[in-house]
């Protein structure tokens, strides 16, 4: 069974500073890996996805998230955030063959200080 | 395009009645999920429809839950009878089937709180 680790409940972040969010995940086959953020009292919405090719890939806001196979990680990068991206992040995988459903971490709680 | 629907968006009941949810995927898609999402967690699946059909139901405590999509659209999440852990964020997603990979939308969810 795959699982998701986001390793910081929360983080804290002054305006314009850079931000680092860590997830790792475990499986035992290939997967597929996302991030997602959720704004209050709203549903899921996806920030980038990494299904192939380039280990690098860019998103939504200024979002970019790195997938390193050896260490099963997929942290997710800003190099300058806004107050407008306080928000819970998940990461999340889902099975590239098969069961086609997401996996999440526990998230992590953006908040961006003025 | 329209996106998920769901209602209602809150709901506040007492422990041992009864609820239930309701959602709308987005038009054509065949594949509807449905999530928990309890405080301080991520969401983890109950149940996952294709069309009308069950495909995944492990993590749905059927002594008290159950879900249906009729006519394969929209769908009915319902609890019987709540218990105090039951109060969560239930989220409703859709995606398009065929390819090896379609996004899922997923829905505002409705929170509901057990008194």
């Amino acid at each position: 069974a795959q699982s998701v680790t986001q390793l910081d409940s929360q983080v804290p972040v002054f305006e314009e500073a850079p931000v680092e969010l860590r997830c790792n995940y475990s499986s035992s086959v290939s997967v597929y890996l996302f991030w997602y953020v959720q704004y209050p009292n709203q549903g899921l919405q996806l920030l980038l996805k990494y299904l192939s090719g380039s280990t690098l890939v860019k998103g939504i806001n200024g979002f970019e998230a790195e997938f390193n196979k050896s260490q099963t990680s997929f942290h997710l990068r800003k190099p300058s955030v806004h107050i407008s991206d306080t928000a819970e992040y998940f990461c999340a995988v889902r099975l590239i063959q098969g069961a086609q459903k997401l996996v999440f971490g526990q998230g992590t709680r953006l908040t961006i200080n003025p | 395009e329209a996106g998920v629907a769901q209602s209602p968006r809150y709901k506040i009941i007492e422990k041992r009645q009864s609820v239930a949810f309701w959602c709308n995927p987005i038009s054509g898609h065949a594949t509807l999920y449905w999530y928990q999402q309890i405080l301080g967690q991520g969401p983890k699946l109950l149940i996952q429809f294709q069309n009308n059909g069950v495909v995944d139901d492990s993590q749905l405590p059927k002594d008290r839950f159950s879900a249906e999509r009729l006519k394969g659209v929209d769908s009915t999440l319902k609890i019987q009878p709540a218990k105090l852990e039951d109060s969560a964020v239930y989220l409703c997603a859709s995606r398009k089937s065929g390819a090896t990979y379609n996004e899922q939308f997923f829905g505002p969810g409705t929170r509901l709180t057990v008194l």
